[in-house]
């Protein structure tokens, strides 16, 4: 059982360019969701999945474009890089469609930094 | 609207210290309550979270209890270890939106041998 996995762990990207970011479980959770961590600002809400074919806004959607084809794979995809999306994004997964209020799963991250 | 306030870091002690964290929120309705924490280089892991007024969540000697009166879910461990050193952040899940957690700023600890 590999639990949450990311891709890649960390990522350089120049201003404009585009990139998507992987998450993977193999849990066969309903519940997916997206987080970047800012210093100082704990974590926050970008998109959420409750099941495969639906997703949602989190608290800071701007920017980002998120799909579930899939139960497995929620990719992250941001269309057009700012230095103001240098961050570490977490993935995290959880059993039921009420995800949050479940225990949440999260991957070891992935470090982007946008020049 | 909704918000996690906790107090604010680092925190430094020495070992078999006894531990406190602060964590205050707001919310309507009785919102879910949770402490994560990560340890350097980690994603974050559940540590433990209670679900109604009074519950009190317990893992690993943590304890911490929702208390509905005073809009609190403290963290506490009466002797710290070295490998409890790590950042804490508290959270919730409002009860309209229990698709959508909320996390605090996180407390970072550092226990000393």
């Amino acid at each position: 059982n590999a639990g949450v996995t990311q891709t890649p762990k960390f990522q350089v990207l120049k201003t404009g360019q585009s990139m998507t970011l992987q998450c993977a479980q193999d849990m066969n959770h309903e519940y997916m969701s997206w987080y970047r961590q800012d210093p100082g600002m704990g974590l926050r809400l970008i998109h959420y999945s409750v099941g495969a074919g639906i997703t949602d806004q989190g608290e800071v959607p701007n920017g980002y474009n998120v799909s579930r084809s899939t139960t497995e794979d929620f990719p992250l995809r941001l269309l057009s890089a700012a230095p103001s999306q240098t961050s570490v994004y977490f993935c995290a997964s959880s059993y039921g469609s009420q995800g949050a209020s479940e225990t949440q799963y999260f991957g070891p991250g992935t470090r982007l930094l946008v020049l | 609207g909704n918000s996690v306030t906790q107090m604010e870091g680092p925190v430094t002690l020495s070992e078999e210290a006894f531990l406190t964290i602060n964590c205050t929120y707001t919310a309507t309705g009785y919102p879910s309550l949770f402490w994560y924490v990560q340890y350097p280089g980690e994603g974050l892991q559940l540590l433990l979270k209670a679900t109604k007024a009074d519950d009190k969540g317990s893992n690993k000697g943590f304890e911490a209890t929702y208390r509905k009166e005073t809009t609190s879910f403290h963290l506490e461990k009466g002797s710290v270890q070295v490998s409890d050193s790590a950042v804490y952040f508290c959270a919730l899940s409002p009860y309209s939106s229990a698709s959508k957690i909320i996390f605090g700023s996180g407390t970072r600890l550092s226990i000393r041998p």
